[in-house]
């Protein structure tokens, strides 16, 4: 069976202070690695898809990686305004349901 | 180019009720795909509509059914609904060309009391 676990929950971080949020997978066989924000209440925001290990993509402040194993979404000096859940998913085979991880919510206190 | 929409925004309904939530896709998106979001979780997919067919299901009982139209809106629908089913229901669409890039919709959020 295909799992995604994120880790840390929950994530603190002061104004300024930068960290990574990580996502380890056990799949069948990888197509592609997503990475989503979700505010409260609202549907989450495509941020980024990973498709093979070693490739990195980067976003304003966001930056994600990609082992055979799991992925990291590394934020740099983050603003109180990056607070919001992030969701990591994997996908298996082209045009197929993606499958979640429960995310990481993050704050940033200024 | 207009993103996914969907509505009711919120809706409140009593046990043993029926359903129904509806989906706009992106233009050009023929993929619709459903997920049921619990407080706390991450999306779980419940089924995925194709050109009008299904194109796959999760573990979800019968009591959740589908449909795609023609211009590839979708809805959902749950009869016979439980307290459980109370969840943020979320719709994704997806391109023919992107077919790895699901984007989604503001969700509806269902309160079963």
């Amino acid at each position: 069976e295909d799992q995604v676990t994120q880790s840390p929950e929950a994530l603190r971080l002061q104004e300024g202070e930068s960290s990574s949020l990580n996502c380890s997978y056990t799949v069948s066989g990888l197509r592609g690695l997503f990475w989503y924000r979700q505010d409260p209440g609202k549907g989450p925001e495509f941020l980024f898809t990973l498709y093979s290990a070693g490739e990195e993509k980067e976003k304003e402040r966001l930056k994600a990686t990609l082992t055979k194993k799991e992925s990291f979404l590394h934020i740099t000096a983050p603003k109180p305004e990056d607070s919001a859940t992030y969701l990591c998913a994997v996908q298996v085979g082209g045009n197929t349901p993606l499958v979640f991880g429960k995310g990481t919510r993050l704050s940033v206190i200024a | 180019e207009t993103g996914v929409t969907q509505s009711p925004t919120h809706l409140i309904k009593t046990r043993g009720q029926q359903v129904t939530l509806r989906c706009s896709s992106q233009s050009g998106h023929n993929t619709v795909s459903w997920y049921q979001q619990a407080l706390g979780q991450g999306p779980q997919f419940i089924f995925q509509y194709y050109r009008e067919e299904e194109n796959g299901r999760g573990n979800f009982p019968p009591r959740f059914s589908g449909l795609q139209f023609p211009n590839y809106s979708s809805e959902l629908n749950v009869n016979a609904l439980e307290l459980d089913d109370s969840a943020l229901y979320l719709c994704a669409s997806s391109a023919p060309i992107h077919v790895d890039e699901q984007f989604f919709g503001p969700g509806t959020r269902l309160t079963v009391l």
